[in-house]
């Protein structure tokens, strides 16, 4: 049972373009998201975090929208640079007893063109 | 600040085989949580360990066990290795007991079992 879901595998944008990326949630007790990226060889890295009392959290190029009636979360990044090529993985706090667990999405690559 | 760091980088073992992958804290950092990233999959919540007890477990079976040391570093054990084990192991570390909102990822251990 996939609680977080991101539909895209990859996504290939222009560099200097707007790169949207998506992700969906089944669960609606999830109250924090967070954006992780990936290079290969490397763990991931945190990138933005969203509280769900908020819609809108933004940080330099990066903004991280949540529509919490659509159980729905985008990070958008604007201008996209070759640098931002990566693995992005969506990622939701799971408050199971004693744990704040992360639950993870399948992540989509990005792929920035010069 | 040290980050991160887990050993061994790479490993390859045989089924039925037992393997102790480690992980050292970020400094100040007093909780752990392990992590399972299959091919193609995002990372998978196997437990955490806080101030030296599991603070949370997923959906892995026992053979899979770990340990807190007093200076916050972990281990995880894996018994009876068996192919579908085959992964990248994640240790993710945190502030608090409740593993804090942001967790900082080391770069994984590669494990191959044939």
């Amino acid at each position: 049972d996939q609680q977080v879901k991101q539909n895209s595998p990859s996504l290939r944008v222009q560099e200097g373009r707007i790169s949207i990326l998506n992700c969906d949630y089944t669960n609606s007790m999830f109250d924090y998201f967070l954006w992780y990226k990936k290079y290969p060889a490397e763990g991931p890295t945190f990138l933005i975090s969203i509280s769900s009392i908020k819609d809108k959290n933004e940080d330099g190029r990066f903004t991280v929208f949540l529509n919490k009636s659509a159980k729905h979360l985008s990070l958008h990044i604007v201008p996209s640079q070759p640098g931002d090529s990566a693995v992005y993985f969506c990622a939701a706090i799971g408050y199971g007893g004693a744990t704040n667990k992360l639950i993870f999405g399948t992540g989509t690559l990005l792929a920035v063109q010069p | 600040e040290t980050g991160v760091t887990q050993s061994p980088t790479h490993l390859i073992k045989t089924r039925g085989q037992q393997v102790t992958l480690r992980c050292s804290s970020q400094s100040g950092h007093n909780t752990v949580s392990w992590y399972q990233q299959a091919l193609g999959q995002g990372p998978q919540f196997i437990f955490q360990y806080y101030r030296e007890e599991e603070n949370g477990r997923g959906n892995f079976p026992p053979r899979f066990s770990g340990l807190q040391f007093p200076n916050y570093s972990s281990e995880l054990n894996v018994n009876a290795l068996e192919l579908d084990d085959s992964a990248l192991y994640l240790c993710a570390s945190s502030l608090g007991g409740q593993g804090g909102n942001e967790q900082f990822f080391g770069p994984g251990t590669r494990l191959t079992v044939l």
